[in-house]
């Protein structure tokens, strides 16, 4: 089965810095799909960045990106120029490609304080 | 912006009643997810529709939980009787479905407290 481990329960940062949110996933599959979901308080989750396996080249969506390592299992979020809507929970997630398995395996979520 | 819709947003119950939970999926969308988050744990599937079908209820407690889609539409999630440990955020989410890869869109939520 398929493992989520998202390591940091808490994290802090000021604004306008940078942080880092560590993932880490456990699979034998090689095609899959990596996600990164915002969760704010009282408020929908909402998808910050999507990461297919068979693309070497890391996703960006504006401020965010992903350093997303296959070998080592490895997908953290960098959020540059931190902003008070940043602060969330933020959920790793991980999907397989194929119909009947699109269903999201979440980590345990991260909860990132923005300090200003 | 279409959004996913859900109601109640709070249910509070008393252990051993019934309770039951309401998503409207954004429209067009054919697939469409419940999820349970117990608190400081990330989001786990209950059950999977694909337009009226159920695709995966692997993890759905079939004893007291039920869920159905009948018009391939919105969505009811029952519970009866409800216990302690169901207390919980049920989260309802809803993606297109042409492509397996399609966003899933999730809705507020709605959050039990079984007392």
């Amino acid at each position: 089965a398929q493992t989520v481990t998202q390591s940091q329960p808490e994290m802090s940062v000021q604004e306008a810095e940078t942080v880092t949110l560590s993932c880490t996933y456990d699979t034998s599959e090689s095609d899959y799909y990596l996600f990164w979901y915002k969760q704010p308080p009282s408020r929908q989750m909402i998808l910050v960045i999507r990461q297919e396996a068979y693309k070497q080249q890391n996703a960006t969506e504006n401020r965010f990106s992903v350093n997303f390592q296959k070998a080592a299992k490895s997908f953290s979020l960098k959020i540059s120029d931190s902003q008070l809507g940043d602060a969330a929970m933020y959920f790793c997630a991980y999907s397989l490609p194929n119909f009947g398995n699109e269903k999201l395996t979440f980590g345990t979520g991260t909860r990132l304080t923005i300090i200003p | 912006e279409a959004e996913v819709a859900q109601s109640p947003r709070y249910k509070i119950t008393e252990k051993s009643q019934a309770v039951a939970f309401w998503c409207d999926p954004i429209s067009g969308h054919a697939t469409l997810y419940w999820y349970r988050q117990i608190l400081g744990q990330g989001p786990e599937l209950l059950v999977q529709f694909q337009d009226e079908s159920v695709v995966d209820d692997s993890q759905l407690p079939k004893d007291r939980f039920s869920a159905e889609r009948l018009k391939g539409v919105d969505s009811t999630l029952k519970i009866q009787p409800a216990e302690l440990g169901d207390s919980a955020m049920y989260l309802c989410a809803s993606s297109l479905g042409a492509r397996y890869t399609d966003t899933q869109y999730f809705g507020p939520g709605t959050r039990l407290t079984v007392l």
